[in-house]
């Protein structure tokens, strides 16, 4: 099976500015969750998405948004972006049981830099 | 909310020798404890997990142990190699969807 993909790798973008990111799950997997890996605060939770309904949700502003579509797919958004999102984000797909986590399996990232 | 720590930070073995990183968690309901291993430049990978119904988990060189009562889980990576060396995380989830709490990782040197 093919791994979970990011797009895009790289993404240079200027304070204020909006930013979109993109997730294509591993065949099958139905949840697919968004994390930021800063190196001061490791990897931090934002949200999850399940059969196109956000399911959980971290402790970020609501600035950052996302969504998933009928075929497992996720884009996550960042509005009015500030210097502290400049991060690199991961998304990871799981299958889903209820009230049971499974195994994550994480997408090469999106390294987001805001100048 | 679930809070996870990690230590050591960073940690150096000499080749062959064992590591042992250690975290703790806070919530109680936590069922799943995944481990990650996130080479520089590269994405995390799970590399063993454990759920709350088992109190130790071995896979070759690497096992995990977990005790639900003092709420703390380790990582033991035997007769460690160069390749051993990266970042590792741990983790934490509480069964209501796949919502993971990580610690800040360690990063773990391993000298030839």
């Amino acid at each position: 099976k093919a791994g979970v993909t990011q797009t895009p790798r790289y993404l240079i973008k200027t304070r204020g500015q909006q930013v979109t990111l993109s997730c294509s799950p591993i065949s099958g997997h139905r949840s697919v969750s968004w994390y930021q890996q800063t190196p001061g605060q490791g990897l931090q939770f934002l949200f999850e998405y399940f059969s196109e309904t956000q399911r959980n949700k971290g402790n970020f502003p609501g600035r950052f948004s996302g969504r998933q579509f009928s075929n497992s797919r996720s884009e996550m958004n960042v509005s009015t972006l500030e210097l502290g999102d400049s991060a690199l984000y991961l998304c990871a797909s799981s299958q889903f049981g209820a009230g049971t986590p499974y195994e994550q399996y994480f997408g090469p990232g999106t390294r987001l830099t805001v100048t | 909310g679930e809070n996870v720590e990690q230590h050591p930070s960073t940690l150096s073995v000499q080749e062959g020798d064992s590591a042992v990183i250690k975290c703790t968690y806070s919530d109680s309901a936590s069922n799943y404890f995944p481990w990650y291993k996130q080479e520089l430049g590269k994405r995390p990978q799970l590399i063993i997990d454990i759920r709350s119904n088992v109190g130790e988990k071995k896979d070759q060189r690497i096992a995990v142990t977990l005790n639900k009562t003092a709420k703390h889980f380790s990582l033991h990576i035997t007769e460690t190699q160069p390749e051993d060396s990266a970042v590792y995380f741990c983790a934490a989830s509480r069964g209501t969807g796949n919502q993971f709490y990580f610690g800040t990782g360690t990063s773990l040197t391993v000298i030839p």
